[in-house]
């Protein structure tokens, strides 16, 4: 197990269209979340699962955010129609129960 | 409302100085905080968490209830400290979603 995997690492997008990124969490954990960074900004929390159920999302997940967790395994985030806000890392972590997360790389998403 | 405030952005020590990073937070109930770290090209990896009371590479850090802060301290910088430090709070329970600070830039000159 080489970590938790995010792909793609860049992605490059025209306003508008629709985007989708992966997450692989640690095998064995199984809390998964989605953070987004802006520049100079900490990670602020997107979404959370618990297994294959979607616990917490946040305010900041608009209606064009959508996650999954099918099997408690992989993770997807798709954002709708993007906007030149949306431009960000977007990173993925897991943890087991209550122990401190392991992050992906992250996935950068530039808006043009 | 959880909230966790960095004062700030740049820290700059010379190597061998003792280093305090700033964390205070505001959170109604018990919190679990920790401090994360990022390394230039690398992941956000996490340096310690209150709970453990253990020392990583040299860091501590102490909760301090009463002043709701939980300030990151090393007695002598070294230059591989240099780095981004976030800290970080979860609310009753832990495990559930983060709260990070902004972040200070730790830079340790020669």
């Amino acid at each position: 197990d080489t970590g938790v995997s995010q792909d793609p690492r860049h992605k490059i997008t025209k306003r508008g269209q629709n985007v989708t990124f992966r997450c692989d969490p640690i095998s064995e954990h199984n809390r998964l979340y989605w953070y987004r960074q802006t520049l100079g900004q900490g990670p602020e929390f997107l979404t959370y699962f618990q297994n294959e159920a979607q616990l917490e999302k946040s305010r900041l997940l608009s209606d064009r955010f959508s996650a999954e967790r099918p099997k408690g395994s992989f993770s997807t985030l798709e954002i709708q129609r993007t906007e030149q806000g949306d431009s960000a890392m977007y990173l993925c972590a897991s943890s087991r129960d209550i122990e401190g997360y392991t992050f992906g790389s992250g996935t950068r998403l530039t808006v043009v | 409302a959880q909230r966790v405030t960095q004062p700030e952005k740049l820290l700059s020590v010379f190597k061998g100085a003792p280093v305090e990073l700033k964390c205070n937070y505001s959170y109604s109930g018990s919190p679990e905080l920790f401090w994360y770290v990022q390394y230039s090209r690398q992941r956000l990896q996490l340096l310690l968490r209150h709970i453990s009371r253990e020392s990583i590479k040299g860091f501590t850090a102490d909760l301090n209830k009463g002043e709701t802060s939980f300030h990151l301290k090393k007695p002598f910088a070294q230059e591989e400290d240099s780095a981004m430090y976030y800290c970080a709070l979860s609310g009753a329970g832990g495990g559930n979603k983060l709260t990070f600070g902004t972040g200070t830039q730790l830079k340790v000159e020669l």
